[in-house]
């Protein structure tokens, strides 16, 4: 399977405290991006970072790509108990699809 | 506002039954693609289609078939449900990614839990 790899599974933090996953994968890839999923609901587009990007910010998302070393994080500045959700990485390897990592899942506590 | 929706947010079935999963998205997009989500496996691909009446397999396509009759519709069809496609899946569409462009953003529905009995 190409599928990518998040870590750690599950993190707990308190408010106001910074949150990073991290990604890896396999293959090389055309671009990368994160999802949000809220406790039984469908996935929300966060942000995407092209092959030669190597940082990209949005809002208290920050992005950050290693092609050398084929992996991904999401730092989450600030969190707050609404940031609460399962986030994934996905990989666009081209050929319409997006590979999809296993996810991570985030409490934040008041 | 965009959306994609999915016929049904529940559904119980028994083993054996014909399942149909309907997913219509309002964006006129060229891509809609079936996933299926497990605790633990993240989100698997089923079938995916880039143009009416096109369709392809995903990494998991055993047990499912589709229909993309209408470019806004793109049905999953489970032709003799098993207890092991008990799953939450989700439904996602997309803008046909142009090649060097690289950006295909996937809108997503909010998902049917099936429960096969």
């Amino acid at each position: 399977s190409q599928q990518g790899e998040e870590d750690p599974q599950a993190l707990s933090i308190q408010e106001g405290e910074n949150a990073t996953m991290n990604c890896s994968y396999k293959t090389s890839i055309n671009n990368l991006q994160w999802y949000r999923q809220n406790s039984g609901r469908g996935l929300v587009h966060l942000i995407l970072i092209r092959s030669n990007e190597r940082e990209k910010h949005s809002g208290r998302l920050r992005v950050t790509l290693d092609t050398s070393k084929k992996s991904s994080s999401l730092l989450i500045t600030a969190s707050r108990a609404a940031d609460t959700a399962s986030y994934f990485c996905a990989m666009n390897t081209g050929f319409q699809k997006l590979v999809f990592g296993t996810g991570t899942r985030l409490l934040v506590s008041p | 506002d965009v959306k994609v929706t999915q016929s049904s947010r529940y559904l119980v079935k028994r083993t054996g039954e014909k399942v149909f999963l309907e997913c219509v998205q309002d964006m006129d997009h060229e891509n809609m693609f079936w996933y299926r989500q497990d605790p633990g496996l993240g989100l698997r691909l089923i079938y995916f289609s880039y143009d009416v009446k096109m369709k392809e397999k995903g990494d998991i396509p055993e047990g499912y078939s589709v229909s993309r009759e209408k470019k806004e519709r793109f049905s999953l069809i489970l032709e003799s449900a098993s207890t092991n496609q008990t799953s939450m899946y989700l439904c996602a569409s997309s803008f046909f990614e142009l090649k060097g462009v690289g950006y295909n953003e996937q809108f997503f529905g909010p998902g049917t839990r099936l429960t096969v009995l």
